[in-house]
């Protein structure tokens, strides 16, 4: 069974410091992946896809992910971290058999001053 | 993108109570799906909104508790029905397909549910 793995319930970084956020997954197809953020009180937003093509994708507000076949993952990076990053972050697959994700229990992004 | 509407944005509501949940998109999807968050968890989808046909329901969730309608592309209701203090969570719906990127999820700003 297709499944997605985020280490790390919370992960603590500082102002400025670089943001690493990791996903791998499992999926007997060639999977859509997908980076999503929620904000406090929000719903979900769109940062990031793979879906085919160059596997280093760029996404909003200066993220950016790494599509590795051979590692099955699909870690969220940016470079240097924004207090306004502080949120819930969710990876997600899509097996490519129908339009449903399969999604990562989350890691909630803690910024330091 | 998309835009998607929910209402109402919050409630609380009564044990033994029913609350309808709308999702409104501004443009014609392929699919809608809903989606309960408990405070803390990830995301557990409830159920496929299809458009003229009884919704498909994901394991552990049925119609009597959560009807489902979808009257046409741009469109759906959920309804949790019959509500305990369990129910309480984020309700959320989302739309895929259409004019939107393919397997993009979109989702509305989701309905905070108490029940007391």
């Amino acid at each position: 069974a297709q499944s997605v793995t985020q280490l790390g319930s919370h992960v603590s970084v500082s102002e400025g410091a670089l943001v690493l956020l990791r996903c791998n997954y499992s999926s007997s197809v060639p999977p859509y992946l997908f980076w999503y953020v929620q904000y406090p009180n929000q719903g979900l937003q769109l940062l990031l896809k793979y879906t085919t093509g160059a596997t280093l994708v760029k996404g909003i507000n200066g993220f950016e992910a790494e599509f590795k076949k051979s590692e099955t993952s699909f870690h969220l990076t940016k470079p240097s971290a924004h207090m306004s990053d502080a949120a819930e972050y969710f990876c997600a697959v899509s097996p490519g058999s129908n339009y449903q994700l399969i999604w990562g229990a989350g890691t909630k992004l803690i910024i330091k001053p | 993108s998309a835009v998607i509407s929910q209402k109402p944005s919050r409630d609380i509501c009564q044990r033994g109570t029913s609350l309808t949940i709308q999702c409104q998109v501004d443009s014609q999807v392929t699919m809608m799906f809903w989606y309960r968050q408990q405070p803390g968890q990830s995301l557990t989808l409830i159920a496929t909104a299809n458009q003229g046909s009884e919704a498909t329901y994901e394991s552990g969730f049925v119609i009597d508790k959560f009807p489902i309608s979808r009257p046409n592309l741009t469109f759906s209701t959920l309804t949790v029905s019959n509500m305990s203090p369990e129910d309480s969570s984020i309700y959320l719906c989302s739309v895929v397909g259409g004019n939107l990127g393919p397997r993009e999820q979109y989702f509305g700003p989701g309905t905070r549910l108490t029940v007391t």
